[in-house]
């Protein structure tokens, strides 16, 4: 079975502009998170997606967003880029929402690395 | 909320020698508890997870943990490191409600000398 794909694997964006990262997760997986991987911040939750709606959101600007399709890929887009959001992105799939009392094994892509110029 | 400290950012063994990674929760309810290895441009693979079931958990390339509720740590340990252990270690937290969402630690990179 195909992992978690992320495309693009690298991207180069100057500031102000926008991005958009797509991410495709495992077969049969519906549930979608995405993280933020940075030096200084470690790896921080952006949002997660469940058949097709945000179920859980970290503590990010609303400059960062997403996006979840019935298919299940996501893609998260980051609008009027700064260079503080240069970072390496990580998208994770799991079978389903953990309910409360139980846990869905997350299974992660390669990331994509964004670098903002 | 949730936080987890790992400690030690860098931590170098001898290759034979024993390996001992740091990790410690705030929760005063065990949540479930995962160590994560990342290799240099490469995602996240789970080593090993604590689901509320046996406290020394068996993960994969040898390593295991124990969940000490009594000092709520999760310290990640391998009797016998090897060259291809040089990675960095993510020790992560999901609270029971909080659904798929993971908090975690700061990292510790793990260097092996021959």
């Amino acid at each position: 079975k195909a992992g978690v794909t992320q495309t693009p694997r690298y991207l180069i964006k100057t500031r102000g502009q926008q991005v958009t990262l797509s991410c495709s997760p495992i077969s049969g997986h519906r549930s979608v998170s995405w993280y933020q991987q940075t030096p200084g911040q470690g790896l921080q939750f952006l949002f997660e997606y469940f058949s097709e709606t945000q179920r859980n959101k970290g503590n990010f600007p609303g400059r960062f967003s997403g996006r979840q399709f019935s298919n299940s890929r996501s893609e998260m887009n980051v609008s009027t880029l700064e260079l503080g959001d240069s970072a390496l992105y990580l998208c994770a799939s799991s079978l389903g929402q953990a309910g409360v009392g139980s846990y869905n094994e997350q299974f992660f892509g390669p990331g994509t690395r964004l670098t903002v110029l | 909320a949730q936080s987890v400290t790992q400690l030690g950012s860098h931590v170098s063994v001898s290759e034979g020698a024993l390996v001992l990674l740091r990790c410690n929760y705030s929760s005063s309810v065990p949540p479930y508890l995962f160590w994560y290895v990342q290799y240099p441009n490469q995602g996240l693979q789970l080593l090993l997870k604590y689901t509320s079931a046996a406290t020394l958990v068996k993960g994969i390339n040898g390593f295991e943990a124990e969940f000490k509720k009594s000092e709520t740590s999760f310290h990640l340990t391998k009797p016998s490191a090897h060259m291809s252990d040089a990675a960095e270690y993510f020790c992560a937290v999901s609270d029971h409600n909080a659904g798929n969402m993971l908090t975690f630690g700061g990292g510790t990179r793990l260097m092996v000398k021959p």
